[in-house]
């Protein structure tokens, strides 16, 4: 079993829709979150970042997490073309093996049609 | 502020040959990372370096892959020889207290 599980998608929604990106996770020990978007050909950058449980909004993106799940979510509202890319969840811990390290979902496609 | 700086973007090799890739991290940046990202995967963790001494190589294939980072600036990771499993991007990025990471574009290579 994976340490984080990401839905790959690909997701295709039309302007305006609101998104939802989850991912699950298994070890514990995890305790920041993030949400990074991916543009074709280019590296990861940071969206969101969390620590505690509940929401975190940014304009139009809100990160949820539900640690006693083991469940983080991203929501994008009023979704434009500009968001099309890749979503990638990432986790780290604050000790153990899983310290400083962060670990990464599989990354969900998306596709915002006009 | 300039961001993570990667050379080469792109490099197309035969399989059991070198190569190398370079990465200057952002200025003040302790930590540094080397990931790799295999097409349709997320990143994984092949290299931690604190200043110039490896923090975290457990997913690093020493039979193949080394790094180093001489003078806890720059950063090289080398590839001898490539593998036809070995095309991915790899992804170099740098953090300062290891909360936010910053990567660069990335160094995309095509073993054949």
């Amino acid at each position: 079993q994976k340490e984080v599980e990401q839905d790959p998608g690909p997701l295709s929604v039309p302007e305006g829709a609101i998104v939802s990106l989850n991912c699950t996770y298994s070890n514990s020990a995890f305790q920041y979150f993030m949400w990074y978007r991916q543009y074709s050909r280019k590296g990861p950058e940071l969206l969101m970042y969390t620590y505690s449980s509940g929401n975190k909004e940014d304009g139009r993106f809100t990160a949820q997490v539900d640690k006693s799940s083991k469940y983080i979510s991203l929501f994008i509202r009023d979704s434009q073309p500009s968001d099309s890319a890749t979503y990638l969840c990432a986790m780290k811990g604050i000790g153990g093996t899983s310290y400083g390290k962060l670990t990464f979902g599989q990354g969900t496609i998306l596709t915002v049609h006009p | 502020e300039a961001g993570v700086a990667q050379s080469p973007r792109y490099k197309i090799i035969e399989k059991r040959q070198s190569v190398a890739f370079w990465c200057n991290p952002i200025s003040g940046h302790a930590t540094l990372y080397w990931y790799q990202q295999i097409l349709g995967q997320g990143p994984k963790l092949l290299i931690q370096f604190q200043n110039n001494g490896v923090v975290d190589d457990s997913q690093l294939p020493k039979d193949r892959f080394s790094a180093e980072r001489l003078k806890g600036v720059d950063s090289t990771l080398k590839i001898q020889p490539a593998k036809l499993e070995d095309s991915a991007v790899y992804l170099c990025a740098s953090s300062t207290s290891g909360n936010t990471i910053y990567f660069g574009e990335g160094s995309w290579l095509t073993v054949v």
